[in-house]
């Protein structure tokens, strides 16, 4: 059973707009989130991330929200830029962020048109 | 970026041979990983090293062993392949248990 889902597998968007990525969790007991991007042929980058005791974390374009009580985070990217084009993973971890108890979502991949 | 390299990048192997796949990273990070990505199942664990000669399973372990003798290399190996086993693999590395990871560009594995 997937405990971090990512329900859309793909997004599109125009330049300059914004971009939201969605992703819901259903163990309760998660309390550290974070995003990674992946392009093309390359591994995965850490991108921003959330401990349960935030709402809002924010880097620059990037923004992560967390709704504890809905399950869910989501991370905004605005203004989208055609780089930002990638596969975006959410993960969760219910041990403060350990890295080998990281549950990844499945992906979703954001186009940014011109 | 943690300077973490996979050796081979493409593989294609027959269904009962063994394989090997190499991490080596640079930044003498603690921590290393051997994640699978899969559609529908985005990546997940099979094993992980917390210092040389230190490793555990993770979620997807069956059918992998791992080895590190010393702390830039971690070597994943595939005793006898199976065609599940066909997937994208990649290392990865952090300096603590919470750090973020860093992820090498991944080995394609084809098993025929």
């Amino acid at each position: 059973d997937q405990q971090v889902k990512q329900n859309s597998p793909s997004l599109s968007v125009q330049e300059g707009r914004i971009s939201i990525l969605n992703c819901d969790y259903t163990n309760s007991m998660f309390d550290y989130f974070l995003w990674y991007k992946k392009y093309p042929a390359e591994g995965p980058t850490f991108l921003i991330s959330i401990s349960s005791i935030k709402d809002k974390n924010e880097d620059g374009r990037f923004t992560v929200f967390l709704n504890k009580s809905a399950k869910h985070l989501s991370l905004h990217i605005v203004p989208s830029q055609p780089g930002d084009s990638a596969v975006y993973f959410c993960a969760a971890s219910d041990y403060g962020g350990a890295t080998n108890k990281l549950i990844f979502g499945t992906g979703t991949l954001l186009a940014v048109q011109p | 970026d943690a300077g973490i390299t996979q050796s081979p990048r493409h593989k294609v192997t027959e269904t009962g041979t063994p394989v090997t796949l190499r991490c080596h990273q640079t930044e003498n990070h603690r921590y290393m990983y051997w994640y699978r990505q899969d559609p529908g199942h985005g990546l997940r664990l099979i094993h992980y090293s917390y210092g040389v000669k230190d490793t555990d399973k993770g979620e997807v372990s069956d059918g992998y062993s791992v080895s590190r003798s010393k702390t830039e290399d971690f070597l994943l190996t595939l005793e006898s392949a199976t065609s599940s086993q066909t997937s994208v693999y990649f290392c990865a590395s952090g300096q603590a248990l919470n750090s973020p990871l860093h992820f090498g560009n991944g080995t394609r594995l084809t098993v025929t």
